[in-house]
């Protein structure tokens, strides 16, 4: 079962601008995380902001997360042509003695020279 | 910085074979995943183990095994590969103390299944 799904799952820029990317989920969370992936490679970890936070950012990275909406967005400033990768969001669930995340299907993002 | 290693980046079987995936991290941490990655459908997650020994399926356990003898290390078996098994497949770690749970991922197994 899917707890984010991500929109647009398609996104296609031009350096400089900015992309945005968004995330809904089902269920009540304690965290939301951010993951890269370079085509053909494992993912990398971006950025979590906490239920009880509602932005954070990190260089070029700015996060909010709207709880009563159970929503996430994801802007990218400045992108650059190295941005170009997909991003997935993921939610956390308590399961037993260890959490497991819940991955969305991610937003594919080309941001051409 | 934490490493996970993969013991195979490309990997092609025939249909029915047995197939050993092996992950390796070095941070000694609690948790280990295992994902399979399709396009359109995202991560899924297969099993999951919380501690040596232990294990618990996640949402696609079907035609899947995995062992965890030693902490470092946690393999995923299938037990008679056939075409649908075709994927990537993605090992992942993270520390129970960490209550953040960012999961460290390796780099991925490209498994066709002929």
């Amino acid at each position: 079962s899917q707890q984010g799904e991500e929109d647009p799952q398609a996104l296609s820029i031009q350096e400089g601008e900015n992309a945005t990317m968004n995330c809904s989920y089902k269920t009540s969370i304690n965290n939301l995380q951010w993951y890269r992936q370079n085509s053909g490679r494992g993912l990398v970890h971006l950025i979590l902001i906490r239920s009880n936070e509602r932005e954070k950012h990190s260089g070029r990275l700015r996060v909010t997360l709207d709880t009563s909406k159970k929503s996430s967005s994801l802007l990218i400033t400045a992108s650059r042509a190295a941005d170009t990768a997909s991003y997935f969001c993921a939610t956390d669930v308590v399961y037993n003695q260890g959490g497991k995340l819940i991955f969305g299907q991610g937003t594919e993002l080309s941001v051409k020279p | 910085d934490v490493k996970v290693t993969q013991s195979s980046r490309y990997l092609v079987k025939r249909t029915g074979e047995k197939v050993f995936l092996e992950c390796v991290q070095d941070m000694d941490h609690e948790n280990m995943f295992w994902y399979r990655q399709d396009p359109g459908l995202g991560l899924r997650l297969i099993y999951f183990s919380y501690d040596v020994k232990m294990k618990e399926k996640g949402d696609i356990p079907e035609g899947y095994s995995v062992s965890r003898e030693k902490k470092e290390r946690f393999s995923l078996i299938l037990e008679s590969a056939s075409t649908n098994q075709t994927s990537m497949y993605l090992c992942a770690s993270s520390s129970l103390a960490d209550y953040e749970d960012e999961q460290y991922f390796g780099p991925g197994t490209r498994l066709t299944v002929t």
